[in-house]
């Protein structure tokens, strides 16, 4: 069974912190992973892919760890805007299968 | 960038009546889209997916024969729900892989549908 497990929040942080978001993967076999925004009531956005070697994106950080079947995402100097869902996403097709998504963790960034 | 529209983005319809949902790629072909749910609060689960030119690939649950896609062309995929009931109500949203060879998958905004 095809399974991405996250926190689902909420994360309530104050403006200008850092906040980190772990999830993990139960299908060793996957071979993508994303992590995707979505705002309320409104469709996923993708925030960026996440690569074995960890990339940076702005502010925004994401690592993977195949041994331990996990990926983070790391924001620094959140910002109001970064207020919504953060979808982890997992292809373990590599074909034409699918998205796995994660419940989503849920981030609140406070004044 | 990549933009995928759908249409409509809401339909409030009656019990036993037909939806149908179009999804269009904007800017570029997509040979595979893919259609999601979401319920309120649940993540987006997979329905199907869809080739142009032939048949779509259903998941384990979902009924084809209620659930109808049809992807006649490079830029548009339909989903039609067929006799529908209050609980199909939910977020439809599809998708479309950008090219082969990348699994990066971008969503038009979505449908909602209430059935009443």
């Amino acid at each position: 069974r095809k399974e991405v497990e996250q926190d689902p929040g909420p994360f309530n942080v104050p403006e200008g912190a850092t906040v980190a978001f772990n999830c993990t993967y139960s299908n060793s076999a996957s071979q993508s992973f994303f992590w995707y925004r979505q705002d309320c009531r409104k469709e996923p956005k993708l925030l960026m892919s996440v690569y074995s070697s960890g990339n940076e994106d702005g502010r925004f950080t994401a690592q993977l760890n195949r041994a331990s079947q996990y990926i983070s995402l790391l924001i620094r100097d959140s910002k109001l805007s970064d207020s919504a869902t953060y979808l982890c996403v997992v292809n373990s097709g590599g074909g034409a299968d699918g998205l796995t998504f994660g419940k989503g963790t849920h981030l609140i960034i406070q004044p | 960038g990549a933009v995928v529209s759908q249409h409509p983005s809401r339909v409030i319809c009656k019990s036993g009546t037909s939806v149908k949902i179009e999804c269009r790629s904007l800017d570029f072909q997509a040979t595979t889209m893919f259609w999601y749910r979401q319920f309120p609060k649940q993540s987006l689960m997979l329905m199907a997916t869809s080739n142009e030119g032939s048949k779509a690939t259903y998941e384990q649950g979902v009924e084809k024969d209620k659930f109808l896609i049809n992807h006649a062309s490079l830029t548009l995929s339909t989903l039609t729900v067929t006799s529908a009931h209050p609980e199909d109500s939910s977020f439809y949203i599809c998708s479309a892989r950008v090219r082969q060879g990348r699994d990066e998958q971008f969503f038009g905004p979505g449908t909602r549908l209430t059935v009443l």
